[in-house]
């Protein structure tokens, strides 16, 4: 089973721009591990914010955005607001339709 | 309103089985693959199983596999999870979460495997 490997913990600046990333240990992550990206708070379930690399849901927010850089997917948050300290999940997809989730990164906006 | 409820979690000796159950309303759950994910105390997200809307294909985690089944009834509008031969290491927090766009999550039944 593959491992998903992302930054234990991040912090950034209220107004700044920080990134994510999600990397696998079977090789680069592509468009066709349709990459997700989750944001969990404490004592809550997660939320979808991204999914299939790029697309956001209907409540996520513009300065969230998703992409591929450098063989990992990426995930951008721009404009930190302190509402959006929390715990960061991504999730690939492999063959047979099984899903491996990443190790996480807890966000501190500061 | 989407909604999905997990119920069935408790406490539960190793080696004994428990079954959960995922109430779906809001949505056409007989058209949706639906997944079980779970997150031990303190721990991050593990994708444990999914199966197709269909009940057709189903697919696990390693770390299940052999162990737990998971199944639904559409007429019930239900999802299932069978979980047998319980570990210390499955006690978690167990939700369940529909695959189109991976949303609705449910808010999640803790099972505790101890002696």
């Amino acid at each position: 089973q593959a491992v998903v490997t992302q930054e234990p913990s991040v912090t950034v600046s209220p107004g700044g721009t920080v990134t994510l990333t999600c990397g696998s240990s079977t090789g680069d992550v592509t468009s066709y591990h349709y990459p997700y990206w989750f944001q969990q708070k404490p004592g809550q379930a997660p939320r979808t914010l991204i999914y299939d690399t790029s697309d956001r849901h209907s409540w996520t927010p513009a300065r969230f955005s998703g992409s591929l850089l450098g063989g990992k997917a990426a995930l951008t948050l721009s404009g930190a607001q302190p509402e959006d300290e929390a715990e960061y999940y991504c999730l690939l997809s492999y063959t047979g339709a099984r899903r491996v989730f990443g190790t996480g990164t807890k966000v501190t906006v500061l | 309103q989407v909604q999905l409820v997990e119920s069935g979690g408790g406490v539960v000796q190793p080696g004994r089985s428990l079954r959960l159950s995922c109430a779906a309303s809001g949505f056409t759950f007989s058209s949706s693959g639906m997944h079980w994910v779970r997150q031990a105390p303190g721990k991050g997200l593990e994708w444990v199983a999914m199966i197709w809307s269909d009940g057709s294909d189903k697919k696990y985690a390693d770390s299940v596999k052999g162990r737990f089944s998971i199944s639904r009834d559409n007429s019930k509008n239900t999802l299932y999870l069978q979980m047998n031969d319980l570990r210390a290491e499955d006690t978690s927090t167990y939700y369940c979460v529909c695959d189109n766009f991976f949303d609705p999550w449910g808010q999640g039944t803790l099972v505790t495997v101890s002696s």
